[in-house]
């Protein structure tokens, strides 16, 4: 079935280490996001990417880094550098078009801890 | 940036009572959705609606594009939609910017 496959789906991370969430989709999409949602609150943009080997920084991007080095896989790498990594990360991806508009989909998420 | 507001921010319905949820956003807006939040995270797509009215079982949106909000209807309600509800708009930059959200309940 065509979707959004986000691993791992829990994830604990020492304080000082770098951790990569993947994200791959077989949806054929061009546009692919990562957003971060706290406890009770709505979802924020880190990155997204348009097309393959290019992306741009969303409203939180300190502290995280992405590659777009394939048109199916955008991961997310959570630097040391981010203070408060502890959250829900999704992925997303769309092809937006004039016609058939810019649907949005999103992968099942991944919790991460930091320990 | 593009504010998005979202109300209520919480609502608890007895099972088979129909609300209404709103969205608010302050600027012209290429494409809206409305999405479902289920209690283990993951978002389901309700409606792509930049305008105009769209159904879909007991679940009804309207966006009324000039005026700048959008509605969502959930008539019926079943304990199964509860959840938070959200809208995101994007303004046609990639880049879809989240409500904060309305929680519901709905009691058996």
């Amino acid at each position: 079935d065509g979707g959004i496959t986000q691993s791992p789906k829990y994830l604990f991370r020492k304080e000082g280490q770098n951790v990569t969430l993947s994200c791959e989709q077989n949806l054929n999409h061009d546009a692919m996001y990562w957003y971060r949602q706290d406890p009770g609150q709505g979802l924020r943009l880190i990155y997204y990417s348009q097309i393959v080997n290019d992306f741009q920084k969303g409203d939180i991007a300190e502290g995280y880094s992405v590659s777009r080095e394939k048109k199916e896989s955008f991961p997310l790498t959570v630097t040391s550098a981010q203070k408060n990594p502890t959250a829900f990360y999704l992925c997303a991806s769309n092809t937006p078009t004039w016609t058939s508009g810019n649907t949005i989909y999103f992968g099942e998420g991944s919790w991460l801890t930091v320990v | 940036g593009i504010q998005v507001e979202q109300s209520p921010p919480d609502l608890i319905l007895q099972e088979g009572a129909n609300s209404t949820l709103r969205c608010n956003f302050s600027d012209s807006v290429n494409n809206l959705q409305w999405f479902h939040q289920n209690p283990w995270g993951q978002l389901i797509n309700l409606f792509y609606i930049p305008s105009g009215t769209k159904q879909n079982g007991r679940l009804s949106a309207t966006t009324v594009a000039t005026e700048r909000y959008s509605l969502l209807y959930i008539s019926s309600s079943q304990t199964t939609d509860s959840g938070v509800y959200f809208c995101a708009v994007d303004s046609g930059t990639y880049k879809y910017i989240f409500g904060t959200g309305t929680r519901l309940k709905v009691l058996a």
